[in-house]
C-alpha cells in the first residue's frame, strides 16, 4: 500500500473550516484514500473516502487532485468535538491476499481552539 | 445496532498471567481485526480474520493467539504477559467485498505490572 505523508499538528479557529491535508505520491490507480480520526481514548471512526471523485457526506468533504497524489479532508464548521488525531490511509482492495487491512501512519493532531 | 464490542475496558495483569480479550460485532461482518496502540503511537495489526475459521498474521502477532469459530466472536489470546504488552486493544470489522470503512470497537486498556 502507497506511504502518506501529514502534517504532524495543525490548529485551527472554532466554527472555522479545517483543511487537512495528506501527500500520497506514490498512489496507484485502483488504491482509495481514506480518512479516519481518533478523539482521545476512543477507537478510530471512518470519515470517508474516495478513488477519483471529490466526497462529501454529512462529516466531512475529500478533495483528491487530478493526478491522485495528494488530497485534503475538509471539515467545514469545526468544532470543539473534532480535536483528534485525523489519519489518512491509502489503501488497495486485494481482498483474498491482504484481508483489506488498514495500516495507520503517524497521523495529524488537529487542535480546534475556541 | 451495538457494531463492535470489546469487554473487558479496563484490565491490570501480572507477568506471566493469561487473558483473553473478547470481542463482539453484530453487523454480520466477514473481516474482523486486532490492532494495539501504544502510547504516542498509531495502532499496528495484531491478527486478522477474513471469516469464520480463517485466521492469518499481521505486524505484530508474537505473544498473541487468536480464534474465529464465529461470524460474530474474535477472541484474542494473550499467553505469558509481559510488561510490552501493556496497550490499548482495539477491535475492528467490515464487510466483504472491499472498500467499505471499518468499525471499531472501544478498546480494552492493559496494563502487565
Amino acid at each position: 500500500d502507497a506511504k502518506t505523508t501529514q502534517p504532524p499538528s495543525m490548529d485551527c479557529a472554532e466554527g472555522r473550516a479545517a483543511n487537512l491535508p495528506c501527500n500520497h505520491s506514490t498512489i496507484s490507480g485502483n488504491e482509495y484514500v481514506y480518512w479516519y480520526r481518533q478523539i482521545h481514548s476512543q477507537g478510530p471512526q471512518y470519515i470517508i473516502h474516495g478513488l477519483k471523485n471529490n466526497e462529501t457526506n454529512e462529516m466531512a468533504s475529500l478533495i483528491i487532485t487530478e493526478d491522485r497524489k495528494s488530497s485534503t479532508l475538509i471539515l467545514p464548521h469545526a468544532t470543539l468535538r473534532d480535536t483528534a488525531v485525523y489519519y489518512c490511509i491509502v489503501r488497495v482492495a486485494r481482498i483474498l491476499e491482504y484481508g483489506n487491512k488498514l495500516v495507520f501512519g503517524a497521523g495529524t493532531i488537529l487542535r480546534v481552539k475556541s | 445496532n451495538a457494531g463492535v464490542t470489546q469487554t473487558p475496558k479496563f484490565r491490570i495483569l501480572k507477568i506471566g498471567q493469561s487473558m483473553t480479550l473478547q470481542c463482539t460485532q453484530d453487523m454480520n461482518h466477514n473481516y474482523m481485526y486486532w490492532y494495539r496502540q501504544d502510547p504516542g503511537m498509531g495502532l499496528k495489526l495484531i491478527y486478522y480474520s477474513v471469516g469464520a475459521g480463517i485466521t492469518d498474521k499481521g505486524e505484530v502477532p508474537n505473544g498473541y493467539n487468536v480464534s474465529r469459530s464465529t461470524t460474530e466472536d474474535f477472541p484474542l489470546r494473550l499467553e505469558l504477559a509481559a510488561p510490552s504488552q501493556t496497550s490499548v486493544y482495539f477491535c475492528a470489522s467490515n464487510p466483504a467485498g472491499g472498500v467499505k470503512g471499518y468499525t471499531f470497537g472501544s478498546g480494552t486498556r492493559l496494563t502487565v505490572v
